[in-house]
């Protein structure tokens, strides 16, 4: 069955430090992808998404995405992260000839000043 | 901007009450989706309607119905609720997955409590 699997429920990170949330994917064929944040008590806002072309994709609030056919995986990337960031992130995947997403479970981001 | 709103942001309710939640978009999106958030299970698509009158079973509908009278409005009910129904609902649209500018827009969410 096809499935988005986010392995970390939970991550702490200090202010400025790197950040890499894990995404899996598992699809008969290369799915389209996304990345969706989420802050307290809102709905989900998209920050970047993979069709093809490319395997880096840059987003919105200076987060990029790497598309890894071999790993099957689409890993969120952020150099610095700032306080604001602190949020609920969501991975999700559809084939083309749906419009169904299968979202994972999400990691919970959490900064320390 | 795409703008998608539920009539509610937080809603109690009573065991076996008839709840009905709506959502309205404003971008002439063909799509509507109806989830369900938990902790832990992430989000999970209860119906999705790719045109007006049109409607599609998600992952877990037992329990709701959906209706979609007007393109810019999708309404999700709960014939009688019940606690285990308590949950966090988002609304979403989007155009058709062919288009080259695909993604789901979301509303805020509306908290549901049944008591």
């Amino acid at each position: 069955a096809q499935s988005v699997t986010q392995p970390d429920i939970h991550i702490t990170v200090s202010e400025g430090a790197s950040l890499e949330l894990r995404c899996n994917y598992s699809y008969g064929a290369t799915p389209y992808l996304f990345w969706y944040v989420q802050s307290p008590g809102q709905g989900l806002q998209l920050l970047l998404k993979y069709f093809s072309g490319d395997t880096l994709v840059q987003g919105i609030k200076g987060f990029e995405a790497e598309f890894k056919r071999s790993q099957s995986s689409f890993n969120l990337r952020k150099p610095s992260v700032h306080w604001s960031d602190a949020a609920e992130y969501f991975c999700a995947a559809q084939t083309y000839n749906t419009d169904k997403l299968i979202f994972g479970t999400g990691t919970r981001l959490q900064v320390f000043p | 901007d795409v703008k998608v709103t539920q009539s509610s942001r937080y809603l109690v309710k009573r065991t076996g009450e008839k709840v009905f939640l709506e959502c309205v978009q404003d971008m002439d999106h063909e799509n509507m989706f109806w989830y369900r958030q938990d902790p832990g299970l992430g989000l999970r698509l209860i119906y999705f309607s790719y045109d007006v009158k049109m409607k599609e079973k998600g992952d877990i509908p037992e329990g709701y119905s959906v209706s979609r009278e007007k393109k810019e409005r999708f309404s999700l009910i709960l014939e009688s609720a019940s606690t285990n129904q308590t949950s966090m609902y988002l609304c979403a649209s989007s155009l058709s997955v062919a288009s080259s500018s695909y993604e789901q827009y979301f509303g805020p969410g509306t908290r549901l409590t049944v008591t």
